[in-house]
């Protein structure tokens, strides 16, 4: 069975401060991994992809990549009050569905 | 340029009840999916369709049922609500059906069932 792990959290951090948020996976084989945000009552949407081993950095998030150790991050830097949410972890596997596996959200909070 | 809409937002039900949760899409998209999320459990897949004319059951199925009307269109049918169907319901859309396509969520169904 395919599994994608997140802390479930709270995760809370002082405005300013470095949010570090990890996901592992479970299926060597996948290919595309995702960050998705959540705000309390809203649907998740999207706000990292990253597909090689390594840094991807868009603004004040950088999203990194291990598939050697299977394990995917996501690190938020200057955290805002307003980055406070759900943070989804997904993974597209291999095997020609392309269904993504979402773990469970780690809850970040980020007060002032 | 509405992307992926659902309604209705919010629906109270009697055990037993039936009902059918509509979503639709306008992104030109081949697949579209149901998703139930529920406190802590992150979201699981019900049924998918990849493409006009073809369901596929999701993690979650049993319980449900599922119509891809057309290309815009999936609808998700629960014919005897139980109490353990209370969740919220998201509609997606993925861009491509590729490994490196990403869902577009619809605004989500909250359902309880009483």
């Amino acid at each position: 069975q395919k599994e994608v792990e997140q802390n479930s959290g709270p995760l809370s951090v002082p405005e300013g401060a470095i949010a570090s948020l990890n996901c592992t996976y479970s299926d060597r084989g996948s290919q595309s991994f995702f960050w998705y945000r959540q705000y309390s009552g809203k649907s998740p949407e999207l706000i990292m992809s990253i597909y090689s081993n390594g840094d991807k950095e868009d603004g004040r998030f950088t999203a990194q990549l291990n598939k050697a150790s299977q394990y995917v991050s996501l690190l938020i830097r200057d955290s805002q009050p307003s980055d406070s949410a759900t943070y989804l972890c997904a993974v597209n596997t291999s095997g020609g569905s392309y269904i993504p596996t979402f773990g469970r959200g780690t809850s970040l909070i980020v007060h002032p | 340029n509405a992307g992926v809409t659902q309604t209705p937002k919010f629906q109270v039900l009697k055990t037993g009840q039936s009902m059918t949760l509509q979503c639709a899409q306008d992104m030109n998209h081949n697949s579209m999916y149901w998703y139930r999320q529920d406190p802590g459990m992150g979201l699981r897949l019900i049924y998918y369709s990849a493409s006009e004319g073809t369901t596929d059951k999701g993690e979650v199925p049993n319980g449900y049922n599922v119509s891809r009307l057309n290309k815009r269109e999936f609808s998700l049918r629960l014919e005897s609500a139980a109490p353990s169907q209370t969740s919220v319901y998201f509609c997606a859309s993925p861009s491509s059906r590729s490994s490196t396509d990403t869902q577009y969520f619809g605004p989500g169904t909250r359902l309880t069932v009483l």
